[in-house]
């Protein structure tokens, strides 16, 4: 699976957006980009996964550049639990495999 | 529909018991996955299973640790002898098919004194 790139950490201001980077240079044509968020060590959830598309769901958009090599998790109204690490894992399409977690991106929405 | 359910949250240990940790998938998911985070670092990789069969298991440390998922009841992850070393968080995820997303339940903190 391909390596991933992210900020360490990240503040927010609560109401603003959030706007989570992820590189992912080296992903391949059937490896899908998804996103979990960890809080304060509670289990991982789920929050998008994506192919090529930007896609939007209740609780995030995720906008993949057109040749993806990056993609941008956004929070649109960060409220102060939206605290938490953020995860951009790739994964190949139809494989059995694990996630693999790098380091994420601590954010911190601040009131 | 409830989520995946991990008992006990929190498990006590001393060195060289037996730590018995369980995992039930969401209603309808058929495929289980284990992961640990120790202290200060990421989640990582343990075992991969499908009713009454291992998949993956090459996150899995080679001793003291063995993992199954049977054809009824939970899955259940299971540490023999344990060390200090294993005090960690141990999370299950399920998926119902093997392509598709995992859901994560709360995690099992084990501490093994």
């Amino acid at each position: 699976d391909a390596k991933t790139t992210q900020p360490p950490s990240m503040d927010c201001a609560e109401g603003r957006a959030a706007n989570l980077p992820c590189n992912h240079s080296t992903i391949s044509g059937n490896e899908y980009v998804y996103w979990y968020r960890q809080i304060h060590s509670q289990g991982p959830q789920y929050i998008i996964h994506g192919l090529k598309n930007n896609e939007t769901n209740e609780m995030a958009s995720l906008i993949i550049t057109e040749d993806r090599k990056s993609s941008t998790l956004i929070l649109p109204h960060a409220t102060l639990r939206d605290t938490a690490v953020y995860y951009c894992i790739v994964r190949v399409s139809g494989s059995a495999r694990q996630l693999t977690f790098g380091s994420g991106t601590q954010l911190t929405v601040l009131p | 529909n409830a989520g995946v359910m991990q008992n006990p949250r929190h498990l006590v240990r001393r060195r060289g018991q037996e730590a018995r940790l369980r995992c039930s998938p969401m209603k309808g998911h058929s495929h289980v996955y284990w992961y640990r985070q120790l202290p200060e670092e990421g989640l990582k990789f343990m075992v991969y299973l499908q009713k009454e069969n291992i998949i993956d298991e090459s996150g899995m440390p080679k001793e003291r640790f063995s993992a199954e998922f049977p054809k009824e009841g939970p899955s259940i992850l299971r540490i023999q002898q344990v060390v200090r070393g294993d005090s960690a968080a141990y999370f299950c995820a399920s998926s119902i098919g093997m392509q598709e997303t995992q859901y994560f339940g709360p995690g099992t903190r084990l501490l093994v004194l």
